[in-house]
């Protein structure tokens, strides 16, 4: 079955840096991968997402990046600000429903 | 904005006790699922439902669960007999679009605490 790994756990940044988390996944069949961002006491919220026929993917301060040949995705958050702090999730999805990787704590320091 | 409701918020419940937690989906969805998250730990699929039957279920999904739709609304998760590993998240998601690769929107997810 999938398996996505989730780099880092934690992440500490500077208000206005930018913060890049990364993921992997192990089934070649999956094409969907979407980010979400858990606050605290809250279900995930999906904040972007990308397929497999696309390499990049911009939301304004946000942005996905796909590369199906290496198995890896990654979500970059431009001009950080303390309302970005939480738990990110990125997720895999194709023959299996949506498996998720660790997690990612975000925190923007003021 | 339409938005999958779950109750309870949280319940306590003694080990051995029988658990039915609640999700109302998006009206329009079809597709239902149920995940868990142990406190601190990553969200983990239990089993996804279509068409009054389940899809696919994991290995945690094992005989002291079930899920299902009694009156067209109301899609719920049974925990027979709950153990104290039972203590966790359960969040419901549901979408719209085809199984797998559509966009899950979540509820807020009901905290069961086992004791």
């Amino acid at each position: 079955g999938e398996n996505v790994e989730q780099h880092p756990s934690t992440l500490s940044v500077q208000e206005g840096d930018s913060a890049v988390i990364k993921c992997t996944y192990s089934d070649s069949a999956s094409n969907y991968f979407p980010w979400y961002k858990q606050e605290l006491g809250k279900g995930p919220q999906l904040i972007i997402d990308i397929r497999s026929n696309v390499g990049e993917k911009k939301d304004q301060r946000i942005a996905v990046t796909l590369n199906k040949t290496a198995k890896h995705f990654s979500l970059h958050i431009t001009e950080t600000q303390p309302e970005d702090s939480a738990v990110y999730f990125c997720a895999a999805s194709g023959n299996t429903p949506l498996v998720f990787g660790k997690g990612t704590r975000l925190s923007v320091i003021a | 904005e339409p938005e999958v409701t779950q109750t309870p918020s949280h319940q306590v419940t003694q080990m051995g006790q029988e658990v039915i937690l609640r999700c109302v989906p998006i009206s329009n969805h079809l597709y239902f699922y149920w995940y868990r998250q142990i406190l601190g730990q990553k969200v983990e699929f239990l089993v996804s439902f279509y068409n009054n039957e389940i899809s696919e279920k994991s290995e945690i999904f094992d005989d002291q669960f079930s899920v299902e739709r009694p009156d067209g609304s109301n899609f719920t998760l049974k925990i027979r007999s709950t153990k104290l590993e039972d203590s966790a998240m359960y969040f419901c998601a549901t979408t719209s679009t085809s199984e797998n690769t559509g966009e899950l929107f979540f509820g807020e997810g009901s905290r069961l605490t086992v004791l």
